[in-house]
C-alpha cells in the first residue's frame, strides 16, 4: 500500500525552528517528485514547496523562501522540512504529498499523508 | 504567478441533484494542468480530477472535469450523501509557485 506518514510538528515559539519528516513507503520513492502543501486553521491548501526526485530541484512558496528548507534522503525514503525563523503564520496543517507521474518536477498530487500541525505561539 | 478563482463559494444543494463548480485562472492553464480534489473535516484531500478531464483511480463516474485555457469546471452528475465536502482546484502546469483555488464547499441543502 502506498503510504505517506508525516511526524515533527508541535508547538514552538516565533523565530524558532521546526524540522518535518515524511516516511514513504509502496512505491519507488527515488522516481517522484514530492511537495508539501499547508493548510491554515479553517483557511484553504497552500503549496509550499517541492522537491525533484533526485533532489537536485528545488521550489519554494515567496511566502517560506529563505526561511524553508526541502530535502530527501531516498536511502530511507524520507522527505524532510526545516523550518526556521518561524511565524504566527506558519501555523498550519502540514501535508506531505506525492506527484501523480514519475516524471517532471511538480504534479497533480496522487497520495497525501494525513497531516501534521505546526503551532507558532507564544 | 496564476491565481485561481473558484465560484462559489458555497454550493447548497440536495442529494440527487447536479453539482457544477467552477475555477477560473487569470491567465492560461498550459496544457489543462488542472487537477480537482475533495476535502473532508479532518481529513488530507483526495485527487478527483488530473489533467483537467481524467479521473483518478477508483473515483466514480459521477465526477466529471471539462475545460481549457482559462475556464473549468467540476460536476457532480448525481450528488451521493458522502460527496458533500469542499472541493479545490489546483494548477500545475507553469513553474512553482503551484497554486490552489479558494475552494467551493458542498452543502446540504
Amino acid at each position: 500500500e502506498v503510504q505517506l506518514l508525516e511526524s515533527g510538528g508541535g508547538l514552538v515559539q516565533p523565530g524558532g525552528s521546526l524540522r518535518l519528516s515524511c516516511a514513504a513507503s509502496g512505491f519507488t520513492f527515488s522516481s517522484y517528485a514530492m511537495s508539501w502543501v499547508r493548510q491554515a486553521p479553517g483557511k484553504g491548501l497552500e503549496w509550499v514547496s517541492a522537491i525533484s526526485g533526485s533532489g537536485g530541484s528545488t521550489y519554494y512558496a515567496d511566502s517560506v523562501k529563505g526561511r524553508f528548507t526541502i530535502s530527501r534522503d531516498n536511502s530511507k525514503n524520507t522527505l524532510y522540512l526545516q523550518m526556521n525563523s518561524l511565524r504566527a503564520e506558519d501555523t498550519a496543517v502540514y501535508y506531505c504529498a506525492k506527484d501523480l507521474n514519475d516524471y517532471g518536477d511538480y504534479d497533480a498530487f496522487d497520495i497525501w499523508g494525513q497531516g501534521t500541525m505546526v503551532t507558532v505561539s507564544s | 504567478e496564476i491565481v485561481l478563482t473558484q465560484s462559489p463559494a458555497t454550493l447548497s444543494l440536495s442529494p440527487g441533484e447536479r453539482a457544477t463548480l467552477s475555477c477560473g485562472a487569470s491567465q492560461s492553464v498550459s496544457s489543462s494542468y488542472l487537477a480537482w480534489y475533495q476535502q473532508k473535516p479532518g481529513l488530507a484531500p483526495r485527487l478527483l480530477i488530473y489533467d483537467a478531464s481524467s479521473r483518478a483511480t477508483g473515483i466514480p463516474d459521477r465526477f466529471s472535469g471539462s475545460g481549457s485555457g482559462t475556464d473549468f469546471t467540476l460536476t457532480i452528475s448525481r450528488l451521493e450523501p458522502e460527496d458533500f465536502a469542499v472541493y479545490y482546484c489546483q494548477q500545475y502546469g507553469s513553474s512553482p509557485p503551484l497554486t490552489f483555488g479558494g475552494g467551493t464547499k458542498v452543502e446540504i441543502k
